[in-house]
């Protein structure tokens, strides 16, 4: 079974570009989740979507947003990037159906911001 | 709000030797998961041992144990005969029950260095 891919590994921007990073799920996951891991802050939820419905944000400006399609991929898209959005973004799939299910997490997208 | 603390910012250990990481928890969730994950220098999370705070029984995984103790909000990670794989960076976190209870908090996470 495969598992949680992200794409692409490492991402070089500027400020104030745009960017669109990819999450796989697990097959039969639909729930996928999104966090932010920076030196500073750690680790922190940015969004939860099941069955291509937000269903839990975390505390980040507007320009952070996400999707998910019926296939259960989902995309993260920040706009107008900043100095500060430089972090590893980690992607987690699930089932969705359960608080005590695994979480099972992808190798993370690299954001360095110039 | 859920908020996890982990005190040890760093730990080192023998290969070989047992090792427990510290975590305390506060919430105010009736029902909750406790998690630990490992991550490696690569950045994947990987899921180590989960507890729920209706089981009776401390959860054990392999080599890994999560000494959970309710009263006290503690979920402390126990690992046995450390190896020099176990080198990594561990992190502990929850998730309530309730709905939109589906995000993880996670704690600052401690570094585990295996010395040979």
């Amino acid at each position: 079974k495969a598992g949680v891919t992200q794409t692409p590994r490492y991402l070089i921007k500027t400020r104030g570009q745009q960017v669109t990073l990819s999450c796989s799920p697990i097959s039969g996951h639909r729930s996928v989740s999104w966090y932010q891991q920076t030196p500073g802050q750690g680790l922190q939820f940015l969004f939860e979507y099941f069955s291509e419905t937000q269903r839990n944000k975390g505390n980040f400006p507007g320009r952070f947003s996400g999707r998910q399609f019926s296939n259960s991929r989902s995309e993260m898209n920040v706009s107008t990037l900043e100095l500060g959005d430089s972090a590893l973004y980690l992607c987690a799939s699930s089932r969705g159906t359960s608080g005590g299910e695994k979480l099972f997490f992808g190798s993370g997208t690299q954001l360095s911001v110039l | 709000a859920q908020k996890i603390t982990q005190t040890q910012p760093g730990m080192f250990v023998q290969e070989k030797e047992a090792v427990t990481l510290d975590c305390t928890y506060d919430t105010s969730d009736p029902s909750y998961g406790l998690f630990w994950y490992k991550q490696p220098s690569s950045g994947e999370m990987i899921f180590l041992i989960y507890q729920g705070s209706y089981d009776q029984q401390n959860a054990t995984e392999g080599r890994y144990s999560l000494n959970f103790q309710k009263a006290r909000k503690s979920a402390n990670l126990v690992i046995s005969a450390s190896q020099l794989g176990d080198s990594a960076m561990y992190f502990c976190a929850m998730r309530g029950s309730g709905a939109g209870s589906y995000q993880l908090t996670f704690g600052k996470g401690t570094k585990l260095s295996v010395i040979p």
